[in-house]
């Protein structure tokens, strides 16, 4: 079946516009990350999706960065007033549930802030 | 502060031989470890995982060990292909923390011919 999906694949912006990033998990999977990676950084947590539950927001950097999944499965991260230092590949996962279990990743969009 | 430490940000190789990827943690709550493979422009792959009971899980040329006392774990693979060559990520997560996954900064292994 299909694999996790992102669009788009790359987004050149001005600093100061605002973005959204697009994610469409596997079909089924209640579960949706995003994370983000940083150029010679490792991969940060950013929001985590489980069902009808409030989302964990816990790793989001600031106010600018928001996101919604509508109907239990397309995911949309938004980033308001984007500045140099948001640059970065945004990965989206989703697994079956919230417990034990691979994550599958999407190929992930390159966002610059120019 | 990295709770998920891989001290060698890269491996070089031979066709054929083992190759050992280490990774270290500090946090004690981690009950799921996982390791993924990455190519320049893909999102990270799935290759294995082992949860916190046991010490040992195999699948095919990937094995992974885990020695909770030293809060290590590492990924062997064997015999070693050119096609492995990509970056290697541990990660580790816990159920109180809606499992998101908290990574190390990668190992990038090259293998040689």
């Amino acid at each position: 079946g299909a694999g996790v999906s992102q669009s788009p694949s790359n987004k050149v912006t001005e600093k100061g516009k605002d973005v959204e990033l697009r994610c469409d998990p596997i079909s089924g999977h209640t579960a949706l990350y995003w994370y983000r990676q940083s150029l010679g950084q490792g991969l940060e947590f950013l929001i985590y999706f489980q069902g009808n539950s409030a989302p964990d927001k816990s790793g989001l950097p600031s106010d600018r960065f928001s996101a919604e999944r509508t109907g239990g499965s397309v995911s949309t991260l938004t980033i308001q007033r984007t500045q140099q230092e948001d640059s970065a590949v945004y990965l989206c996962a989703s697994s079956r549930a919230g417990g034990v279990g691979e994550q599958y990743f999407g190929p992930g969009t390159r966002l610059t802030v120019t | 502060d990295q709770q998920v430490k891989q001290n060698s940000p890269s491996l070089s190789v031979q066709e054929g031989r083992i190759s050992i990827l280490n990774c270290d943690y500090t946090n004690s709550m981690f009950d799921y470890f996982l390791w993924y493979k990455k190519y320049p422009a893909e999102g990270p792959t799935f290759l294995i995982s082992i949860s916190s009971i046991k010490d040992k899980n195999e699948d095919g040329r990937f094995t992974v060990f885990l020695n909770k006392s030293a809060k290590h774990l590492s990924l062997h693979i064997v015999p070693s292909q050119p096609g492995d060559s990509a970056v290697y990520f541990c990660a580790a997560s816990f159920a109180g923390n809606n499992r998101k996954l908290i990574w190390g900064l990668g190992t990038s292994l090259a293998v040689n011919p």
